[in-house]
């Protein structure tokens, strides 16, 4: 079965610094990998995704995750980032195109002025 | 444009009291539909996802109910209200099938937050 697992349940960063995310999944088939933000108390939007190719995907507000299928990752990192991108960020998979999605627990980024 | 609308988006409810919240899509047709969970720390949980009118496929067993009367509707329930049922409950949909406009995502409803005390 599939699953989805973030390490970090929180992250603190200092404005215009550098971040990582991590995740790692588990699947014993091909899978799509996602990755969604929440900002406080609102659904979730997504900032970017894996289907297939190039194994780096850019996403909206500078944000990009690259697919290690060996290492059965999807991190996603941002180079320098800023008070707004403060909200949940959530690691999914799913194993069949359109269906279901799992999700990880989540990520809190904080940053920091 | 799609849109999905969620309401109510807060409930503050007894134990033991009944739920209804309710999910509709505009826009699209014959859309996959799907209820989660997020509860304090614990991430999303997928409790419930529909293919179709009356189709329903329970993800964990639990003291919720799921049910879509029309294409574009989903409603979650529950008879009686335990504690444990508060969180943050959000409602997405997604295109069916491999073809046409079909981007692998889900999109999501603003969520309704429930407090059973």
């Amino acid at each position: 079965a599939q699953s989805v697992t973030q390490l970090d349940s929180q992250v603190p960063v200092f404005e215009e610094a550098p971040v990582e995310l991590r995740c790692n999944y588990s699947s014993s088939v091909s899978v799509y990998l996602f990755w969604y933000v929440q900002y406080p108390n609102q659904g979730l939007q997504l900032l970017l995704k894996y289907l297939s190719g190039s194994t780096l995907v850019k996403g909206i507000n500078g944000f990009e995750a690259e697919f290690n299928k060996s290492q059965t990752s999807f991190h996603l990192r941002k180079p320098s980032v800023h008070i707004s991108d403060t909200a949940e960020y959530f690691c999914a998979v799913s194993e069949s195109f359109g269906d279901k999605l799992i999700f990880g627990t989540g990520t809190r980024l904080q940053v920091f002025p | 444009s799609q849109t999905i609308h969620q309401w109510p988006a807060t409930l503050v409810q007894p134990v033991g009291s009944p739920l209804s919240l309710e999910c509709t899509v505009e826009g699209t047709s014959n859309p996959n539909l799907y209820w989660y969970r997020q509860a304090a720390g614990r991430g999303l949980q997928l409790l419930f996802y529909s293919v179709g009118i009356g189709q329903i496929s329970s993800e964990v067993p639990q003291n919720l109910s799921a049910s879509r009367p029309q294409d574009r509707q989903f409603i979650l329930s529950s008879k009686k209200l335990l504690l444990s049922d508060s969180g943050f409950y959000l409602c997405a949909w997604s295109v069916q099938g491999l073809a046409g406009p079909n981007t692998g995502e889900l999109f999501f409803g603003e969520g309704s937050r429930l407090t059973v005390l």
